[in-house]
C-alpha cells in the first residue's frame, strides 16, 4: 500500500528557511492532492497548505507569506519550503494523501479526505 | 477562519462502555452540495493521525463500526459504542470547508 517518508533536517536555525520532502511508494502521486500539517509540542494539528500533482497549490492564510510548496513527479515527491523561521515553527512535521469520493448525491463533485499519513518528522528551531 | 471547539478536553473511560465527543464549528460546515465536511480523527500515541470519519458520518475503510459521526451544520458528535483499550488517544475533528482548521483535540484514557 501506499507510504509517505518525510525528511530533512531535525535542527534548524532562526531566521533561517526549512526544506523538507516526501517521498510517495507504493503508488504513483499523479492525480492526487498532497498536504503539508503540521504539530507544535503538546499542542493541535496545524493545515500548512496543499498541491495538486500537477502543480496547484493553496496555502493556510497565516502561513502563506512565508510558505511554499513543489511537486517532483519524476521522483515521485513533493516538498515544503518555510522561511523566516522562529521558535514557534518548531514542530513534528507531517505529509498526507488525500484521496477523492465523488459524492453520491451530488455526482459533480468530489470530496477529497485525508486517507494517509507519514509518520512525521520533529524539526527543532533553535541557535 | 472557522474555528473549532471540541468537548470534553479530557475523557475518562471504561472498557465496554460508550464514550461521546462533541464539535463544534464557529459557522455551518454544509457546502452547497448539501454534505457537511466534517472529517474525526484518531492520534494514538506516538502515531501519525487516522482517519476514522469523513463527511460527517461515513465511516473509513477499516474502521471498526463501533465508531459512528453524527451531526449537521455546526454540532457534530463522535461516538465510541463500547471502547476498547486500543482506542485511547487523542482525537480531532477537522473541518475542510474552508482550507483546513482542527478541534484542540480530546484525550481519550482508560479509568
Amino acid at each position: 500500500q501506499v507510504q509517505l517518508q518525510e525528511s530533512g533536517p531535525g535542527l534548524v536555525r532562526p531566521s533561517e528557511t526549512l526544506s523538507l520532502t516526501c517521498t510517495v511508494s507504493g503508488g504513483s502521486i499523479s492525480s492526487y492532492y498532497w498536504s503539508w500539517f503540521r504539530q507544535p509540542p503538546g499542542k493541535a494539528l496545524e493545515w500548512i497548505g496543499y498541491i495538486y500533482s500537477s502543480g496547484t497549490t493553496k496555502y493556510n492564510p497565516s502561513l502563506k507569506s512565508r510558505v511554499t510548496i513543489s511537486v517532483d513527479t519524476s521522483k515521485n515527491q513533493f516538498s515544503l519550503k518555510v522561511s523566516s523561521l522562529t521558535a514557534a515553527d518548531t514542530a513534528v512535521y507531517y505529509c498526507a494523501r488525500h484521496t477523492a469520493y465523488q459524492l453520491p448525491m451530488a455526482p459533480q463533485y468530489n470530496y477529497h479526505y485525508l486517507d494517509v499519513w507519514g509518520k512525521g518528522t520533529t524539526v527543532t528551531v533553535s541557535s | 477562519d472557522i474555528v473549532m471547539t471540541q468537548s470534553p478536553l479530557s475523557l475518562p473511560v471504561t472498557p465496554g462502555e460508550p464514550a461521546s465527543i462533541s464539535c463544534r464549528s464557529s459557522q455551518s460546515l454544509v457546502h452547497s452540495n448539501g454534505y457537511n465536511y466534517l472529517e474525526w480523527f484518531l492520534q494514538k500515541p506516538g502515531q501519525s493521525p487516522q482517519l476514522l470519519i469523513y463527511l460527517g458520518s461515513n465511516r473509513a475503510s477499516g474502521v471498526p463500526d463501533r465508531f459512528s459521526g453524527s451531526g449537521s451544520g455546526t454540532d457534530f458528535t463522535l461516538k465510541i459504542s463500547r471502547v476498547e483499550a486500543d482506542d485511547v488517544g487523542v482525537y480531532y475533528c477537522m473541518q475542510d470547508l474552508q482550507d483546513r482548521t482542527f478541534g484542540q483535540g480530546t484525550k481519550v484514557e482508560i479509568k
